[in-house]
């Protein structure tokens, strides 16, 4: 069993619905990422969180809000969504600081689809 | 800039037949890390390995191996008598070891599928 639980696991939302992906990990890391994953592709890095702190934001479009409220949750708000944005959405966690080469712990995703 | 190439886009073998999934890359960094995820249908990756750049050492975890040649730039991975429960897409990826440096670079994947 996968120790990064996200919720939900289907999401389908109107372009105009907010909506909320969820992640969590009791893993104690302090490193938390999120993915965007179109089919029959990679994973994509969207966000990294580094103790709380966003650290990295990959150019993502501003209707992707992410938020870290403490060291076991990672959110991704949704706002104004276009359908090009339906993908599978992985959380991801690493015990200490992004970017120390650690293995990343992933979770089996959200499946956005955007209508 | 980094490259990972997985030439094999689909491979098909019947249960119990040897596979090797190739994983070529590219970067001018001396010092980096590689690794193999496994992504089954249920969603998410499963780490499988990591190996850093000076360690060239094979390495065989039960029915898995992996062959790391740096003159060749490979990492290659083979599953000895293949299992249905092998069927997935795996992922090669590199990561430079510098500080600071978070993103993988991920190949666009393998998807291995086991045939009963």
């Amino acid at each position: 069993d996968t120790e990064v639980t996200q919720t939900p696991k289907h999401l389908v939302m109107g372009m105009t619905n907010k909506k909320s992906l969820k992640c969590e990990q009791h893993m104690g890391h302090r490193a938390m990422y999120w993915y965007k994953q179109k089919a029959k592709k990679p994973p994509e890095l969207m966000f990294v969180y580094s103790y709380e702190k966003l650290s990295i934001n990959e150019s993502v479009p501003s209707r992707f809000s992410p938020e870290c409220p403490n060291s076991s949750l990672l959110n991704l708000h949704l706002h104004a969504l276009q359908p090009e944005d339906s993908a599978l959405y992985l959380c991801a966690s690493s015990p200490s600081k992004a970017g120390k080469n650690e293995k990343l712990f992933f979770g089996s995703g959200t499946q956005l689809s955007v209508l | 800039a980094q490259k990972v190439t997985q030439a094999q886009t689909e491979i098909s073998v019947v249960e119990k037949e040897d596979v090797t999934l190739d994983c070529v890359y590219e970067t001018r960094d001396t010092t980096y890390y590689l690794f193999w995820y496994k992504q089954p249908p249920s969603g998410e990756l499963v780490f499988l390995i990591r190996r850093n750049s000076f360690d060239e050492q094979n390495e065989i975890s039960g029915r898995y191996s992996w062959n790391f040649q740096k003159s060749t730039s490979s990492f290659n991975f083979t599953i000895t008598a293949s299992q249905v429960v092998d069927s997935a897409v795996y992922f090669c990826a590199l990561i430079l070891s510098g500080a600071g440096s978070y993103q993988l670079t991920f190949g666009k994947g393998t998807k291995l599928s086991v045939i009963p």
